[in-house]
């Protein structure tokens, strides 16, 4: 399978833990996004990547939040101090420059009790 | 007023029935995606328009630039078709980010 890939699919977790996710992009694609969605409502755009360039992050993204793509492959997103408003389906896309169709992965549903 | 409008919020059809869902949108674009999600799914990508009308399968999806306006069409719908069908825009000058609708969900009854 050569989509985008997300790890972990589920992740419960305490208030005030910190919780990594990471997102495999298609092999070909420099650009990667993350996306937060709550329920009922449509993604929120985080941050964005071009290659292991951190073009633009969202407001959204606080000081709790850090992204990385060091090698301009795969990406991490870490969550520290977890809080339950932190509670969404954090979805990883990519795509590639010329196109720029983005391809989503399955997406990492975190539950902060 | 939101920069990407879709209608209907809710449709709900029989099976065998053609659906289509419309998206306005008021920014000038380069392209405009149809993406499909499935109750707590992830997102897939349906279609990428910047022109015309493509068609894959039962679906077609059609824009109409100087109206600003594209539509998504279902034939022969399926239960299996139920989702939300969400419309994203991505600015004319925009290097990445997508204007979202808040999408409309889709229950196609047996």
């Amino acid at each position: 399978d050569t989509g985008v890939s997300q790890d972990p699919r589920h992740k419960i977790t305490k208030r005030g833990q910190n919780v990594t996710f990471r997102c495999d992009p298609i092999s070909e694609h420099n650009r990667l996004y993350w996306y937060r969605q709550t329920l009922g409502q449509g993604p929120e755009f985080l941050t964005y990547f071009q290659n292991e360039a951190q073009l633009e992050k969202s407001r959204l993204l606080s000081d709790r939040f850090s992204a990385e793509r060091p090698k301009g492959s795969f990406s991490t997103l870490e969550i520290q101090r977890t809080e339950q408003g932190d509670s969404a389906m954090y979805l990883c896309a990519s795509s590639s420059m010329g196109p720029d169709e983005q391809f989503f992965g399955p997406g990492t549903r975190l539950t902060v009790l | 007023k939101n920069e990407v409008e879709q209608s209907p919020q809710n449709l709900t059809a029989q099976e065998g029935e053609f659906i289509t869902i419309n998206c306005s949108y008021s920014v000038g674009i380069s392209a405009l995606h149809w993406l499909q999600q499935h109750p707590g799914g992830g997102i897939v990508s349906l279609f990428m328009l910047s022109s015309g009308k493509k068609k894959h399968g039962r679906l077609i999806a059609t824009i109409n630039i100087q109206e600003k306006h594209s539509s998504l069409h279902i034939t022969a719908s399926h239960p299996r078709d139920s989702a939300v069908y969400i419309c994203a825009v991505k600015g004319r000058g925009s290097n990445y980010q997508l204007i979202w609708g808040a999408g409309t969900k889709l229950i196609i009854k047996p």
